[in-house]
This record gives structure tokens, sequence and C-alpha cells, in this order.
């Protein structure tokens, strides 16, 4: 079993949408949370981190974090084609970069005009 | 800001021959990471340097993986000899290393062993 498990999808949906990702982790050691966005052809970038359990907001992506479940998400409220993109939950035991990540698959986003 | 430079962006060679990825970091940044993505399994971490010393090497394959970072501003990742099971992408990343500071990914090196 791996230590972070995310549905590779590909998921699909209207402009407009709102669209849930999620990964589950087995490791309770994880206490930084990250979602990067990874465009064809590029290198992941960092969309949301977050420090052990909650929410955090930053425009239209809201992340959450239970750590009772081992359970985080990324929510996208009105969806963009500009949000078609991979979709790379990461996390660690130490802060953020100064250790180890360990990255889910990855979740293929497509949104339709 | 450049970003992380990588190079090459595609390399296809014969299996048996020796391949050497590089990696130019953000200046000012002092942690160096290098990743593989494959379809199968993901992002993995390779190796990773904070101050230009190796902290984590355990991800690194096999012996015909090493990494070496001569000074803050190169890094390379050499395979040799190379098989076609490494065929991936490779990506190199750095930070400032401090709490919360993001990770900042190369473009990648696609790599092609026949």
């Amino acid at each position: 079993q791996k230590e972070v498990e995310q549905d590779p999808g590909p998921l699909s949906v209207p402009e407009g949408a709102i669209v849930s990702l999620n990964c589950t982790y087995s490791n309770s050691a994880f206490q930084y949370f990250m979602w990067y966005r990874q465009y064809s052809r590029k290198g992941p970038e960092l969309l949301m981190y977050t420090y052990s359990s909650g929410n955090k907001e930053d425009g239209r992506f809201t992340a959450q974090v239970d750590k009772s479940s081992k359970y985080i998400s990324l929510f996208i409220r009105d969806s963009q084609p500009s949000d078609s993109a991979t979709y790379l939950c990461a996390m660690s035991e130490s802060p953020g970069n100064t250790g180890k990540l360990i990255f889910g698959q990855g979740t293929t986003l497509q949104v339709k005009p | 800001d450049a970003g992380v430079i990588q190079s090459p962006r595609h390399e296809v060679t014969e299996m048996g021959q020796e391949v050497t990825l590089r990696c130019k970091p953000i200046s000012g940044h002092n942690s160096l990471f290098w990743y593989r993505q494959t379809m199968m399994r993901g992002l993995e971490l390779l190796i990773y340097f904070n101050n230009n010393v190796p902290i984590d090497d355990s991800g690194m394959p096999e012996d015909r993986f090493s990494a070496k970072m001569p000074n803050a501003s190169f890094s390379t990742l050499k395979i040799q000899p190379s098989e076609p099971r490494d065929s991936a992408v490779y990506f190199c990343a750095s930070s400032a290393g401090t709490y919360n500071s993001p990770l900042h990914f190369g473009n990648g090196t696609r790599l092609t062993v026949t």
C-alpha cells in the first residue's frame, strides 16, 4: 500500500462546476499538507500549503485537512478551462521543504468550456 | 528570476550509455531536490541536498544513479549505465529551506532509453 493514495481520474467537469479532489494517507506523522498543480510538459507549482487539520482558503481554492480520518481535499469553485491540469497532493513530517515530500499519483482534471 | 533551469529538456539514448542531467537552482536557495516522475509510480524523491550536502539519498534506485552538488548553483544527476526502465521525466526543485517556503520545480528532463 502506498503512503499516499490519490485517484488519477481523469475528471471532466463543465465550466463553473465545483471540483473536489481528494487524497488519503497512512502515515499519521504527516503534519504538513500541500497541493501542487502541474500543467502538461511543466513542473509542478505550489497551490496551497496547510499545517495540521483545518481549512485554508485562497480565492477560488479551499484546502481541507482531516487528520483523524487521514484525508485531505482541495475544492475549486467556479472552475475555469485554465484550471485543466494535473493536481498532486503532497505531504511531509517536517516543515514543508526542509525534508522529504511524499506525493500522490495526481488527478487529471479537464474543465470543458 | 529565471526559475530552476534544467538541461537538456529531452534526452534520447541507448541502453548502456551514460546520461547526465543538469540543474541550476534559484539563486539564494539552499535546498535542492531531484525527483523522478512516471505514469506508474508518480513523483518520487530520489535525493535532496541542504547547503550542497546530500541529506537523504534513500530514494536513489540503484548504484547506477549518482548525484552531485559541487556548488550552490549547480547539480548533476548521472545514470551509468542507463536502462530502458530509467525512462521518465526527471525534475529538479529548489527551495529556500525555511518553514513553508515552497518547492520551485524546473520543467524537467524527459529521458528515453531505448
